[in-house]
């Protein structure tokens, strides 16, 4: 069975700087899809970035990019230029082709500070 | 246009009581997804839907929890004889078509309290 394992429970970060929040997963498919989604203070759960597993290139969304380490198992999410609104809970999800389900680690809280 | 709508947005249930979770998918998009998402957690995989067809219902806890989606768009989760584990915040998403890697559009939930 897959997993998502997220070690930073919480992380805090000063607006314009950059902060970096860690995910590694565990499976034995080759073909599968990694997603970082944001869920802000009593909103509803959006989609940040998602890298397919086989390009090789790092996906990149404007100020977020991910480190894909396919070998490694990690797929990091950077955010430059923090800003107040990237305060949210992120959570790190993946998604084989072999299942319907998508699985999510237990998520970090990011606090950007003024 | 409209984005995944859930009803009602909480719920406060009495131990041995039947709920009803709503869901209304973006329209048109043909997969529909339940999670479930206890308090400091990430969501749970409950229930997958392609059209009316219910693909996968592995994730559902237990015999009391039943999801349908029987037009193939509004879906509901009903859950039996709730318990105080039951208590969560029950999610919907949706996507554009079939399996594989998506974009999933989540609505705001549906928070589950049973005392």
């Amino acid at each position: 069975a897959q997993t998502v394992t997220q070690s930073q429970p919480e992380m805090s970060v000063q607006e314009a700087e950059t902060v970096t929040l860690s995910c590694t997963y565990d499976t034995s498919e080759n073909n599968y899809y990694l997603f970082w989604y944001k869920q802000p203070p009593s909103r509803q759960m959006i989609l940040v970035i998602r890298q397919e597993a086989y390009k090789q290139q790092n996906a990149t969304e404007n100020r977020f990019s991910v480190n894909f380490q396919k070998a490694a198992k990690s797929f990091s999410l950077k955010i430059s230029d923090s800003q107040l609104g990237d305060t949210a809970m992120y959570f790190c999800a993946f998604y084989s082709y072999n299942n319907n389900d998508m699985r999510f680690g237990a998520g970090t809280r990011l606090t950007v500070k003024p | 246009g409209a984005g995944v709508s859930q009803s009602p947005r909480y719920k406060v249930a009495k131990r041995g009581q039947d709920v009803a979770l709503r869901c209304d998918p973006i329209s048109g998009h043909v997969s529909l997804f339940w999670y479930q998402q206890a308090l400091g957690q990430g969501p749970e995989f409950l229930t997958y839907f392609q059209n009316e067809a219910q693909l996968d219902k592995s994730g559902l806890p237990s015999d009391r929890f039943f999801a349908e989606r029987p037009e193939g768009s509004v879906s509901t989760l009903k859950i039996q004889r709730t318990q105080q584990e039951d208590s969560a915040v029950y999610l919907c998403a949706s996507s554009l078509v079939g399996r594989g890697g998506e974009t999933q559009y989540f609505g705001p939930g549906t928070r589950l309290l049973v005392l």
